[in-house]
C-alpha cells in the first residue's frame, strides 16, 4: 500500500522568504513522486515530477523538491515566494504503471506582504 | 485548446436524487480519473478507467457509478446512497507514459 503524508496543513510566509513544504511517502515498491498546486475553485497543475535520475527535480514557477529515498521524503522548495505563490500544494505518489495516485491532504501556502 | 472539461461547474442536488457530473477530455487520454476532495483530507480516488469499457473501484467508491463507453466521456453519478455527497470533484485523465494527471476545473456539488 502507497500512502502520502504532508505534516503542515498551513505554512503562512512573508514575501520574498525561502520555503519548504513538506511531504513523506511509504510504499513498499519503487514510486514516482510529483508536486501538484491549486489555486481556489479550480484543478490542479503540476508544478514537477521525479521519475528517476537526479534526486533534485526543478519545476515551474522556481520551485524544486529533493528526493531521498533513505528518508521516504520528497520536500518542496523556493528561495523565495511571491504573493502570487499563495495556493494549496499536493504532493503525490504514482504506482509503478501510474494506474493510480495517492495524494497528500495538502499544504495551504499563505504568502505576506 | 486541447484539455477536460467538467459541468456542471455548480450544482445542488435534493436528498434522495441522483445527479450525473460529466467530464470529457480531447486530450486522447487512454486512462481517466475521478477524486473527491474534502477540506483537510486532500484528493481521495473514487474511480478509474485505464481503457474503454473497463474502470475500477477507487478506495471510496460507494454510493457511485461511472461509464466508459467513449475514449473521451467518464461520466460520474453520485447516488442517493451516497451519505455524504457534498463535496468537490475533480476529474482527471493522463498518459500513464509520463505520470501527469491534467485536470478539469472541477464540480462543486451542493445536497441540500
Amino acid at each position: 500500500a502507497q500512502s502520502v503524508t504532508q505534516l503542515d496543513s498551513q505554512v503562512p510566509v512573508f514575501e520574498e522568504a525561502p520555503v519548504e513544504l513538506r511531504c513523506n511517502y511509504s510504499s513498499s515498491v519503487s514510486v514516482y513522486l510529483f508536486w501538484y498546486v491549486q489555486y481556489p475553485n479550480q484543478g490542479l497543475q503540476l508544478l514537477l515530477k521525479y521519475l528517476s535520475g537526479s534526486t533534485l527535480v526543478k519545476g515551474i514557477n522556481g520551485f524544486e523538491a529533493e528526493f531521498n529515498k533513505s528518508q521516504t521524503s520528497f520536500h518542496l522548495r523556493k528561495p523565495s515566494v511571491h504573493i502570487s505563490d499563495t495556493a494549496e500544494y499536493f504532493c503525490a505518489v504514482g504506482s509503478y504503471n501510474f494506474n493510480k495516485f495517492y495524494f497528500g491532504s495538502g499544504t495551504k501556502l499563505n504568502v505576506k506582504p | 485548446d486541447g484539455g477536460i472539461t467538467q459541468s456542471p461547474k455548480y450544482l445542488f442536488r435534493k436528498e434522495g436524487q441522483n445527479v450525473t457530473l460529466s467530464c470529457e477530455q480531447n486530450l486522447n487520454h487512454d486512462a481517466m480519473y475521478w477524486y473527491r476532495q474534502d477540506p483537510g483530507q486532500g484528493l481521495r480516488l473514487i474511480y478509474y478507467s485505464q481503457i474503454v469499457n473497463d474502470f475500477q473501484k477507487g478506495d471510496i467508491a460507494e454510493g457511485y457509478s461511472v461509464s466508459r463507453e467513449k475514449k473521451e466521456s467518464f461520466p460520474l453519478t453520485v447516488t442517493s446512497a451516497q451519505k455524504n455527497p457534498t463535496a468537490f470533484y475533480l476529474c482527471a485523465s493522463g498518459t500513464g507514459a509520463t505520470g501527469e494527471l491534467f485536470f478539469g476545473e472541477g464540480s462543486r456539488l451542493t445536497v441540500l
